[in-house]
């Protein structure tokens, strides 16, 4: 079973802030938070991931609580193209590659 | 460039049958994946090999066979196809269990 829960689905307007948020109350200390997106019709896509520390690369920005039970992904200026499924995955390095994804949650970037 | 591809992209067969999907990756990576995405959209791990050797393998039926000939191939033979085979499959990629995985755009079996 996944160790994390989304909300189903989101709204955002196209050109705002996408914050999308996950609840991981169970994670290990050497757990990772890991985003992959799926667009319709294709394969997962790698986002970001992180241990404790904030991320931020070319596509988004992780945010992740001091306790680290709850983290947030934000696109920090949607377009259409983000409609997507996102899903959070906590990972352990010691899991063979392994993800478990849950439902994710779907996002719809409205003009 | 395509760095996983899959191949076919639609397979619609009749139960009974085997069949083949092909994965390759152009991206040297050590292991890799098939992942099982059902109607109701769960992705699920099937297999994992890492340098030709399989490491996960989850329950999954012995009519599902992976073959790896070279590390940058992870083919999958599925024998006497069953309705409740039909579904998206998706190969994936990375370096490493560590590293993020980067998967193909899928294979959509259809068995009837």
């Amino acid at each position: 079973d996944a160790k994390t829960t989304q909300p189903p689905s989101m709204d955002c307007a196209e050109g705002r802030a996408a914050n999308l948020p996950c609840n991981h109350s169970t994670i290990s200390g050497n757990e990772y938070v890991y985003w992959y997106r799926q667009i319709h019709s294709q394969g997962p896509q790698y986002i970001i991931h992180g241990l404790k520390n904030n991320e931020t690369n070319e596509m988004a920005s992780l945010i992740i609580t001091e306790d680290r039970k709850s983290s947030t992904l934000i696109l920090p200026h949607a377009t259409l193209r983000d409609t997507a499924v996102y899903y959070c995955i906590v990972r352990g390095y010691n899991q063979g590659g392994k993800l478990i994804f849950g439902q994710g949650t779907e996002l719809s970037v409205k003009p | 460039d395509t760095a996983v591809s899959q191949t076919p992209k639609y397979l619609v067969t009749q139960m009974g049958n085997d069949k083949s999907i092909k994965c390759e990756q152009n991206l040297g990576h050590d292991t890799m994946y098939w992942y099982k995405q059902d109607s109701k959209k769960f992705l699920k791990i099937m297999f994992s090999y890492n340098n030709k050797e399989l490491i996960i393998n989850e329950t999954v039926p012995n009519r599902f066979s992976p073959k790896s000939p070279d590390k940058a191939h992870l083919n999958l033979h599925i024998n006497s196809l069953e309705l409740g085979d039909s579904a998206v499959y998706f190969c994936a990629s990375s370096q490493g269990s560590g590293s993020p995985l980067h998967f193909g755009n899928g294979t959509r079996l259809t068995v009837t």
